[in-house]
């Protein structure tokens, strides 16, 4: 099946320091690329949608300039969180859209300290 | 406005006896729903999906889950669980500019 990988898997970095996290689907091209953000035993929030070589569309309460998004390729998105600060530490997930289904990246758990 | 709710956020079952996982939607129209399984500290896993082809759809596992208009569901069943099942999972359906709208979810569990 479609595979899309996420890096890093976990990742700590220190409060006002900026941390990109990748999303690539390996073996299809993803047209459409979504961002979530999970909290502890919840569902998933999205959070964006990127479609290749446009900007990206951000959901109600998501702030853009806190959480840029890049989608420069069919196989690659990044998700950039600038100036970080404790509370956005969470688990962020990437899916690619292929074949009208969305497959999912491993996760990236951000801890800010 | 569209919905899918998953009716339990808590399932627990012996090892070997079936599995039933329940999922509603809401749509005004034919909607594509999936199911995928999330593993502690992973990301979701695509277990099955149904597109308006067959309404008994067999996924990854043993697992399967029927399609019912007319109850506006898409239960997913497994004949007999493994341990390896314990997982939470998520009924997905997906809309007109696919758009994704997630169920709560449903912890599994299962007891040896």
């Amino acid at each position: 099946g479609a595979v899309v990988s996420q890096h890093p898997s976990r990742v700590i970095c220190k409060s006002g320091t900026s941390v990109k996290i990748e999303c690539r689907s390996l073996d299809f091209q993803a047209t459409t690329m979504f961002w979530y953000r999970q909290f502890p035993k919840q569902s998933l929030m999205l959070m964006a949608t990127s479609n290749e070589g446009s900007k990206a569309t951000y959901e109600q309460g998501v702030e853009k300039d806190k959480f840029l998004i890049n989608h420069a390729s069919l196989t690659l998105s990044t998700l950039t969180v600038t100036s970080a600060h404790p509370e956005v530490s969470s688990f962020y997930i990437c899916g690619g859209e292929g074949g009208n289904t969305i497959y999912f990246g491993e996760g990236s758990w951000l801890t800010v300290v | 406005a569209q919905s899918v709710t998953q009716l339990d956020s808590h399932v627990s079952v012996s090892e070997g006896t079936p599995v039933l996982l329940r999922c509603n939607y809401s749509s005004s129209y034919s909607p594509s729903l999936f199911w995928y399984v999330q593993h502690p500290n992973k990301g979701l896993q695509l277990l099955l999906k149904y597109t308006s082809a067959a309404t008994l759809v067999k996924g990854i596992n043993g697992f399967e889950a029927e399609f019912k208009k007319s109850e506006t569901s898409f239960h997913l069943t497994k004949p007999s669980a493994h341990m390896s099942d314990a997982a939470e999972y998520f009924c997905v359906q997906h809309t007109g500019g696919f758009k994704t709208i997630f169920g709560a979810g449903t912890r599994l569990f299962v007891k040896a």
